[in-house]
């Protein structure tokens, strides 16, 4: 069955950066667009970015533009997301989700999510 | 951007009670709505898209309704599992949107 696994969360200072992977398995990866979608603790859920299956597509929330950069690995199953700049508003649970279609003309919902990793941005 | 709306925040039931929630679109979004619930600790998981259509392995007790800006999720009979946080989302437009979230807890 499908399984995402995200890594690479952490403590980091404000102004810093950090790497994000998403390790997948259980289906054909470079099928699929992928998606990051962000919960700050106690909250709802926020979407952050969307590459197309390919990685020749991308789109992004206007609250990370210019300082997220999302990219896929297909050779490797892996997503990531770079993030630069962090500040406290960019503290989360960062998901990786699974879209049902290959491009990104148009949003989608997401099928298939993992379990989530958590960025803190603190000094 | 458009804004969702759920309603009520959370609803206290009993096992076996009846659960309507309710999601509310700023501007139409024709049917494309999605509904997913999401359990302590872990990811959502995806229960209705488009409206009505339910996910794989998705059980019948689920059910989604409405078009436009009002959307409904119906749960016929609240089983253990169920009481869990349930968020809608549109797919109208650039960017995808969530709601608030409804906690559905026991009674």
């Amino acid at each position: 069955q499908v399984h995402l696994v995200e890594s690479g969360g952490g403590v980091v200072q404000p102004g810093g950066s950090l790497r994000l992977s998403c390790g997948a398995s259980g289906f054909t990866f470079s099928c699929c667009a992928m998606h990051w979608v962000r919960q700050a603790p106690g909250k709802g859920l926020e979407w952050v970015a969307v590459i197309s299956h390919d990685g020749n597509d991308e789109n992004y929330a206007d609250s990370v533009k210019g300082r997220f950069t999302v990219s896929r690995d297909n050779s490797k199953n892996t997503l990531y997301l770079h993030m630069n700049s962090l500040t406290s508003e960019d503290a989360a649970l960062y998901y990786c989700a699974k879209d049902w279609v290959a491009t990104i003309s148009t949003p989608r919902h997401l099928d298939f999510w993992g379990q989530g990793t958590l960025v803190t941005v603190s000094s | 951007e458009i804004l969702l709306t759920q309603s009520p925040a959370t609803l206290s039931l009993s096992p076996g009670e009846r659960a309507t929630l309710s999601c509310r679109a700023s501007q139409s979004v024709s049917s494309y709505l999605a509904w997913y619930q999401q359990k302590r600790g872990q990811g959502p998981r995806l229960l209705i898209y488009d409206a009505s259509h339910r996910a794989t392995d998705i059980p019948a007790r689920f059910s989604g309704s409405g078009s436009g800006t009002d959307f409904t999720l119906t749960i016929s009979s609240l089983e253990p599992e169920d009481f869990a946080v349930y968020y809608c989302q549109q797919r109208s437009n650039w960017p995808p949107t969530f709601g608030q979230g409804t906690k559905v807890e026991i009674k």
